[in-house]
């Protein structure tokens, strides 16, 4: 079957780094995005990677490794509004998403 | 960017009665846009594909005349929820591809619709 594990919360100190990872285990790969989600609010895209390697887009990055079926995302200088859930969704060879549970992460100041 | 207008933000309905929630493609042509449903605290769940000027891709346990996906122009999608009951209370998300070439486009989504039923 087809699964994506991410951790279900973390808890970080604003102005700290903190990394979301992300296993995968699916039929085919075409790529992978982190989505973040504020509660009740719907998610909004952050990141795409479909090459191994760190990609880098301000304080966010995200990493991908296919051989091993893992990504991350990398967040710094923590923000009080960094406080969402982060969705990493895979797609797979059917070009359908399969999405993870989200991880909750709360931001201490 | 991409955006992606979705109406009503939200609405309570008595038990029965049929809610339509509209999806709009604002600044883009959306051929396929994708309906969520999201229960609190977990994860977003496809409800079904919306192609234009065609029939529905339903989910697998997700009831095709229970919710009417009807995606009548390259911008415009709706989903009715046909005699709701409370048990359909819930938020429900759509979203669509942005112009990125090829399949790997990512989802953009509307604000989402918080659906009460008493």
């Amino acid at each position: 079957g087809q699964n994506i594990d991410q951790p279900t919360e973390m808890t970080a100190t604003e102005g700290a780094i903190v990394q979301i990872n992300c296993t995968y285990q699916t039929s085919g790969f075409n790529g992978l995005f982190w989505y973040q989600q504020h509660a009740g609010e719907a998610p909004t895209f952050l990141s795409y990677n479909v090459l191994d390697g760190l990609e880098e887009k301000g304080r966010f990055s995200s990493f991908l490794s296919r051989s091993k079926g893992y990504s991350y995302l990398l967040l710094k200088e923590l923000q009080m509004k960094d406080s969402a859930s982060y969705l990493c969704a895979v797609m797979d060879s059917n070009y359908q998403l399969i999405w993870g549970a989200g991880t909750k992460l709360i931001i201490k100041p | 960017g991409a955006v992606v207008s979705q109406h009503p933000s939200w609405v309570i309905c008595k038990s029965g009665t049929s809610v339509k929630i509209e999806c709009r493609s604002l600044d883009f042509q959306a051929t396929t846009m994708f309906w969520y449903r999201q229960f609190p605290k977990q994860s977003l769940m496809l409800m079904a594909t919306s192609n234009e000027g065609s029939k529905a891709t339903y989910e697998q346990g997700v009831e095709k005349d229970k919710f009417l996906i009807n995606h009548a122009s390259l911008t415009l999608s709706t989903l009715t929820v046909t005699s709701a009951h409370p048990e359909d209370s819930s938020f429900y998300i759509c979203s669509a591809r942005d112009s990125w070439p090829g399949e790997t486009r990512p989802l953009h989504f509307g604000n989402g619709t918080r659906l009460t039923v008493t």
